[in-house]
């Protein structure tokens, strides 16, 4: 059973370029959540979606960024117009069940380093 | 205040050596406490969690959790040089259980 899968592991892009970060989660999971990690920094959170839907996007900066995980497919983290402080590893995690108040795992993949130049 | 405060270390011990790694919070509605380990250019992993005030063990680990205080520990009996790691503590619960909150992280080394 594969875990979450992240491509690409290391991206780099110049400024003012587009930025695709893709999450497969865990077979059989249909929640998917992305981090971030900036130097010298903890995870932060960033977006929570469900197939479809956006549930919580409380951590997501208001321009640029976008994420969304289709009926098919990954899920998309997108990043426009790339500036230097976008610089960081994203980290995508999946978990089996809604956490609707019991704790259910969140597994995490091995994240994308991006690198802006 | 910061939501999470964890002394970012770093901590280096010797092999063989008691580790106490600790994480204060200061949101009252975190309901699981967890820990993860993250090696270097890996992603983070799940140690430990906990959703009551006491202590878990789990072999050489265990959990310990104070929410009078707002105070989280993880403890390493016998560290191993295969110890040496980030740790995060981690926090869950209130309106949203999908978001889990980090501390800085702790990095550690076991020396041989």
């Amino acid at each position: 059973n594969a875990g979450v899968m992240q491509n690409p592991r290391h991206l780099v892009r110049r400024r003012g370029q587009e930025a695709r970060l893709r999450c497969s989660p865990m077979k059989g999971h249909s929640h998917v959540y992305w981090y971030r990690q900036l130097p010298e920094e903890g995870l932060k959170f960033m977006v929570y979606l469900q197939k479809e839907n956006i549930i919580d996007e409380s951590g997501m900066p208001k321009e640029r960024f976008s994420a969304e995980f289709p009926k098919e497919g990954p899920s998309i983290l997108r990043i426009q117009q790339v500036v230097r402080g976008d610089s960081a590893a994203y980290f995508c995690a999946s978990s089996l069940q809604p956490p609707t108040g019991l704790y259910t795992e969140a597994f995490f993949g091995q994240g994308t380093r991006l690198t802006v130049v | 205040q910061k939501e999470v405060e964890q002394d970012p270390g770093p901590l280096s011990v010797p092999e063989g050596a008691i580790v106490s790694l600790n994480c204060t919070y200061s949101n009252s509605a975190f309901q699981y406490f967890m820990w993860y380990r993250q090696y270097s250019r890996k992603g983070p992993e799940l140690l430990m969690y906990t959703y009551s005030s006491g202590n878990k063990e789990d072999g050489r680990f265990t959990a310990q959790v104070d929410k009078s205080s707002k105070y989280i520990s993880l403890f390493i009996r016998d560290s191993q040089p295969s110890d040496s790691a980030t740790y995060l503590c981690a926090f869950a619960g209130g309106t949203s259980y999908g978001k889990l909150t980090f501390g800085q992280g702790t990095i550690l080394t076991v020396h041989p």
